[in-house]
């Protein structure tokens, strides 16, 4: 079925930077695209950005355009998400997801599985 | 940008009853586009169905998904202890390629 297991988040100040990373195991990383998706304490969920499977192409939340990096490496089995210029507003559990393939071969367009999240705090 | 408006966003009802959640999209989208989640408190979103009506991997046959243009909904058939969670329905959008989450209903029990 699939494991994600999100690390990385902490405590940052405004204007700082941060790297999260999300190791998958137990599928085939490289044959699937890859989101990012955030929720506030105590609110709803944010997509954040997507990776297709092969990298060449990444798409933003406005939010977050210009200041966040996704990428990711199939050699390592890793996504990553580069955050720079941290607001406050940024506050977040981040979880990494896999967009699901349907059993006749296309995206689904949903995102089937998840890891447990870590949490980004930016605070002064 | 699609904005996805769920309803209502709170629903009292008890274990066995029937449940029917709203997304209401503020333009008509492609049914394949269309997904539902459930998130309990300190967990993940949980995939349940997706292009509106097909069920994820190993979601019982009590969540069902219906809908086309703007109005979808997620009904419960009958609900279990571990229903009582929010809900959640997202839509993909392809000009420009982005996702959407609508607010969420919160399912509690009365």
């Amino acid at each position: 079925q699939g494991q994600l297991v999100e690390s990385g988040g902490g405590v940052v100040r405004p204007g700082r930077s941060l790297r999260l990373s999300c190791a998958a195991a137990e599928f085939s990383f490289s044959g699937y695209s890859m989101h990012w998706v955030r929720q506030p304490p105590g609110k709803g969920l944010e997509w954040v950005a997507v990776v297709w499977n092969d990298g060449a192409d990444k798409y933003y939340a406005d939010s977050v355009k210009g200041r966040f990096t996704i990428s990711r490496d199939n050699s390592k089995n890793t996504l990553y998400l580069q955050m720079n210029n941290l607001r406050a507003d940024d506050t977040a559990v981040y979880y990494c997801a896999r967009e699901g393939i349907t059993s006749t071969g296309f995206y689904s367009y949903a995102m089937d599985v998840w890891g447990p999240g870590t949490t980004v705090t930016v605070s002064s | 940008e699609i904005v996805l408006t769920q309803s209502p966003g709170t629903m009292s009802l008890s274990p066995g009853e029937r449940a029917t959640l709203s997304c209401r999209a503020s333009q008509g989208v492609a049914t394949r586009f269309l997904a539902w989640y459930r998130q309990s408190p300190g967990q993940p979103p949980r995939l349940l169905i997706y292009a509106t009506s097909y069920r994820a991997s190993g979601i019982p046959d009590r969540f069902s998904g219906s809908g086309s243009g703007t109005d979808f909904s997620l009904t419960i058939s009958s609900l279990e202890p571990e229903d009582f969670a929010v809900y959640f329905c997202q839509h993909y959008g392809n000009s420009p390629h982005s996702y959407t989450f609508g607010q969420g209903t919160k399912l509690e029990i009365k």
